[in-house]
């Protein structure tokens, strides 16, 4: 595709239930991230993918949070028994090498996620 | 915890008027990164800054990366109300391999 997909664009799900959102990087990106952005707040490192390696989960919350990436494409951010303050909107971010320090990500639409 | 601050959060300004957002970090940057996120988008990359003091332009904008890179500045001259939006900055943190992105400055211009 063009660009990063992210579906669904928004989700609303009851305190305690299970979330996958899923994230379609730009095509040949060896590069993939996930944000959490609060409103009002920048982008929040989350985890970070190269290929189907997980690099980098420093910054999940919690283990309620989990991500894969199995066949270095198409990943998936899982929230098991959210809780309110999971609310916020979930970026996915691209880049096309591994060379993190020089790439420009390119971010999708981002996955708006309520928690009532 | 944070480690990138940007001021102001918001900016209102009259269209024609300049605009000015700062970046801080509390330590050495290796790169930063400037994004713009309208509203109800994502974040789209706009420059990189790489070298210590380095100054980049791109028509009306102006980027500047410090000289100890851990600073720095996009200045908007006479702008439009094509310019609405909120502008991150992003560092790349030596050491810690991942980007951290400021609060964000929140631009918006009465025409």
């Amino acid at each position: 595709g063009a660009g990063v997909s992210q579906s669904p664009r928004y989700k609303v799900a009851k305190r305690g239930q299970d979330v996958a959102l899923r994230c379609d990087p730009i095509s040949g990106h060896v590069s993939l991230f996930w944000y959490q952005q609060a409103l009002g707040q920048g982008p929040e490192f989350l985890t970070y993918f190269q290929n189907e390696a997980q690099l980098d989960k420093s910054g999940l919350p919690s283990d309620r949070f989990f991500a894969e990436r199995p066949e270095g494409s198409v990943s998936t951010l899982k929230i098991q028994r959210t809780q309110q303050e999971d609310s916020a909107v979930y970026l996915c971010a691209s880049s096309l090498t591994g060379h993190l320090s020089n790439q420009p990500q390119h971010f999708g639409d981002g996955t708006r996620l309520s928690i009532l | 915890g944070q480690q990138v601050m940007q001021i102001p959060q918001y900016q209102h300004v009259q269209e024609g008027e300049d605009f000015t957002t700062y970046c801080n970090s509390s330590t050495t940057l290796s790169n930063i990164q400037w994004y713009k996120q309208r509203p109800g988008g994502h974040p789209v990359f706009l420059i990189q800054l790489v070298k210590s003091g380095e100054v980049k332009k791109q028509k009306r904008l102006t980027f500047q990366f410090g000289e100890a890179k851990k600073n720095s500045s996009l200045h908007i001259t006479a702008t439009q109300t094509t310019d609405v939006g909120t502008y991150f900055c992003a560092g790349f943190i030596q050491g810690a391999q991942k980007l951290v992105f400021g609060q964000g400055t929140r631009l918006t211009i009465n025409p």
